[in-house]
């Protein structure tokens, strides 16, 4: 089964808020990765975060990595058009071989203008 | 444009036959993951190669199969196909085989087993 959850599956913002996206693990994770995909793409890489408690920003998205390495969440302010897709989070389980890597099931966003 | 490149595109088949599915990794890259998309099932890991070996396993289905050629480039080859096997596969490259780097992913083939 999914080792790695994701919610929501999916999310309608309107155009302008701002929305949250949650991953989470029963297992440590050794590092987290963000992928997005926009309809009809491949996902596209959008960051990493590998240790406790890390927080990044890229623009308007916040990234965070939990203290115990178990969780993530994607914050997203003003939501625009162009964050239309599904947000992936995905990464390594420490019980795990270093190249299995494990996706949540995605948070599918739209966006109403 | 991620660099990696995927073939065929699309691929429509008939329930039992075996497909090949094609994956070259980005120049430099030694890794290759496969991936599988249907929907609500967000990307299933499958496999992973670096440099022509295989590195981890995932929830693969004993009727799949993948190599890693000496050019680093990959073919997964799906046999005895059912209907459930129809899905989007995605092939990622990355550097190294640690599960840090940053996986780029090919177009995919779209599969449509009938």
């Amino acid at each position: 089964g999914q080792q790695v959850m994701q919610i929501p599956q999916y999310q309608h913002v309107q155009e302008g808020e701002d929305f949250t996206t949650y991953c989470n693990s029963s297992t440590t994770l050794s590092n987290i990765q963000w992928y997005k995909q926009r309809p009809g793409g491949h996902p596209v890489f959008l960051i990493q975060l590998v240790k406790s408690g890390e927080v990044k920003k890229q623009k308007r998205l916040t990234f965070q990595f939990g203290e115990a390495k178990k969780n993530s969440s994607l914050h997203i302010t003003a939501t625009q058009t162009t964050d239309v897709g599904t947000y992936f989070c995905g990464g390594i389980l420490t019980t795990d071989s270093w190249g299995k890597f494990q996706f949540g099931a995605g948070t599918q966003v739209v966006v109403t203008p | 444009d991620s660099g990696v490149t995927q073939t065929p595109k699309h691929l429509i088949t008939a329930t039992g036959q075996r497909v090949t599915l094609r994956c070259s990794p980005r120049s430099g890259d030694l890794s290759v993951y496969w991936y599988q998309q249907s929907l609500d099932q967000g990307l299933q890991f499958l496999i992973q190669y670096y440099n022509g070996e295989e590195r981890a396993k995932g929830n693969i289905l004993e009727r799949f199969s993948a190599q890693q050629f000496p050019d680093l480039h990959s073919e997964l080859n799906l046999s005895s196909l059912e209907l459930g096997d129809s899905a989007l596969y995605f092939c990622a490259s990355s550097a190294t085989d640690r599960g840090t780097d940053t996986q780029y992913f090919g177009p995919g083939t779209r599969l449509t087993v009938l």
